[in-house]
């Protein structure tokens, strides 16, 4: 247990369902990301949220929908999705980077393992 | 700008052989350098880091040096085991973390 936590571990799903992948962090860290990782493919950075305020998008497709209601929670929402999109996909938290924040590393959840059929 | 490469592979090694897996960077500033490893069905963990120039991280047998001078954090190991097999990541934090590609290890008993 990494004290970062994503449900569901795996997924199935057709293109036409919509889904939403869970990610929670009780550390007190203030920033949350996606990333996604593909077999063979560096990481890849999705989203990152600073204090709920999301500050980067990596022109990642509208099929991709991030939420951040609170600092302790981040969800990624999921519609009509392609079968390249079949994926693990990594949360992480970590504190603030402004400051001292950079000597922090990132803590990461399991993932959810994605399939889309 | 940022960014992190380090050495293609996969690594293939017998137990208790010497492990060396290189990994150079390029930043503006003083970033903080770290290894992370993944192990199957898992998310990334942090391995070890250091934070300033001539540091040394340290964990579980590995070691990697902070070299400002050759912008290297070279991972090694003086003894693997089977169960470091796994996927070991360079990263650099200035603001955001940089990942490198990640290596492969796999160690045969």
């Amino acid at each position: 247990e990494t004290g970062v936590t994503q449900t569901p571990r795996h997924l199935v799903m057709g293109m036409t369902n919509k889904k939403s992948l869970k990610c929670e962090q009780h550390l007190g860290h203030n920033a949350m990301y996606w990333y996604k990782q593909s077999a063979k493919k560096p990481l890849e950075l999705m989203f990152v949220y600073n204090f709920k305020e999301q500050t980067e998008n990596n022109s990642v497709p509208s099929r991709f929908s991030p939420e951040c209601p609170n600092s302790s929670h981040l969800f990624l929402h999921l519609h009509t999705l392609q079968p390249e999109d079949s994926a693990l996909y990594l949360c992480a938290s970590s504190q603030d980077p402004r400051g001292t924040g950079t000597v922090y590393g990132y803590t990461f959840g399991s993932g959810t393992r994605l399939t889309v059929v | 700008g940022n960014s992190v490469t380090q050495m293609e592979g996969p690594v293939t090694l017998s137990e208790e052989a010497f492990l060396t897996i290189n990994c150079t960077y390029t930043a503006t500033g003083y970033p903080s350098l770290f290894w992370y490893v993944q192990y199957p069905g898992e998310g990334l963990q942090l391995l070890l880091k250091a934070t300033k120039a001539d540091d040394k991280g340290s964990n579980k047998g590995f070691e990697a040096t902070y070299r400002k001078e050759t912008t290297s954090f070279h991972l090694e190991k003086g003894s693997v085991q089977v169960s470091d097999s796994a996927v070991y990541f360079c990263a650099l934090r200035n603001n955001d973390m940089r990942f490198g590609a990640g290596t492969r290890l796999t160690v045969k008993p």
